[in-house]
């Protein structure tokens, strides 16, 4: 199978411009994470979806959104970025129904976000 | 609220050393428990995780890790350290609703030669 994949891997924007990420899940896989890699506050959980619907979310600003797609792939959108948007941002997918988890995640090899 | 502690933040082993890489972990409900590994410009790969059942879990590449609850702690080890195991690891933990992970702060790896 296919791991799962990220585009872009590297973009860089400017203050104040949104960017639109995406994220494509291993096949079979219904759930999507997303996480901030900075330097430093680490990794930090942003939210998953399953099946199109949000079902946990991290505390970071309304800046921060997500969206996911029938066919399980999924957006992140970051509107009016910051500087310290500036980031590597991971997608994890997995499998599990609605009411289980299959504790395993797989993760993408990120998108590198410069914000100038 | 959950919360991962990992001891140093830079370890230096010499090749064929034991690799030791600890981890503690602060939950107010039974944890799920996680060693990954990046690559520089890489993901982050799956080493092992502990959810509930044998409290030694053996991973990939060699490593394993001990749950010990009394300890909140979930220590990672090698026997014998490989140039190619130079990466750093992250302990992570979930509850056992949901895929949201909270990582420790990361442990770098370098093996010397």
């Amino acid at each position: 199978k296919a791991g799962v994949t990220q585009t872009p891997r590297y973009l860089i924007k400017t203050r104040g411009q949104q960017v639109t990420l995406s994220c494509s899940p291993i096949s079979g896989h219904r759930s999507v994470s997303w996480y901030q890699q900075t330097p430093g506050q680490g990794l930090q959980f942003l939210f998953e979806y399953f099946s199109e619907t949000q079902r946990n979310k991290g505390n970071f600003p309304g800046r921060f959104s997500g969206r996911q797609f029938s066919n399980s792939r999924s957006e992140m959108n970051v509107s009016t970025l910051e500087l310290g948007d500036s980031a590597l941002y991971l997608c994890a997918s997995s499998s599990g129904t609605s009411g289980s988890y299959s504790y395993e995640q797989y993760f993408g090899p990120g998108t590198r976000l410069t914000v100038t | 609220a959950q919360s991962v502690t990992q001891l140093g933040s830079h370890v230096s082993v010499s090749e064929g050393a034991l690799v030791l890489l600890r981890c503690n972990y602060s939950s107010s409900v039974p944890p799920y428990l996680f060693w990954y590994v990046q690559y520089p410009n890489q993901g982050l790969q799956l080493l092992l995780k502990y959810t509930s059942a044998a409290t030694l879990v053996k991973g990939i590449n060699g490593f394993e890790a001990e749950f010990k609850k009394s300890e909140t702690s979930f220590h990672l080890t090698k026997p014998s350290a490989h140039m190619s195991d130079a990466a750093e690891y992250f302990c992570a933990v979930s509850g056992p609703a949901g895929n949201k992970l909270t990582f420790g702060g990361g442990t770098r790896v370098l093996v010397k030669p």
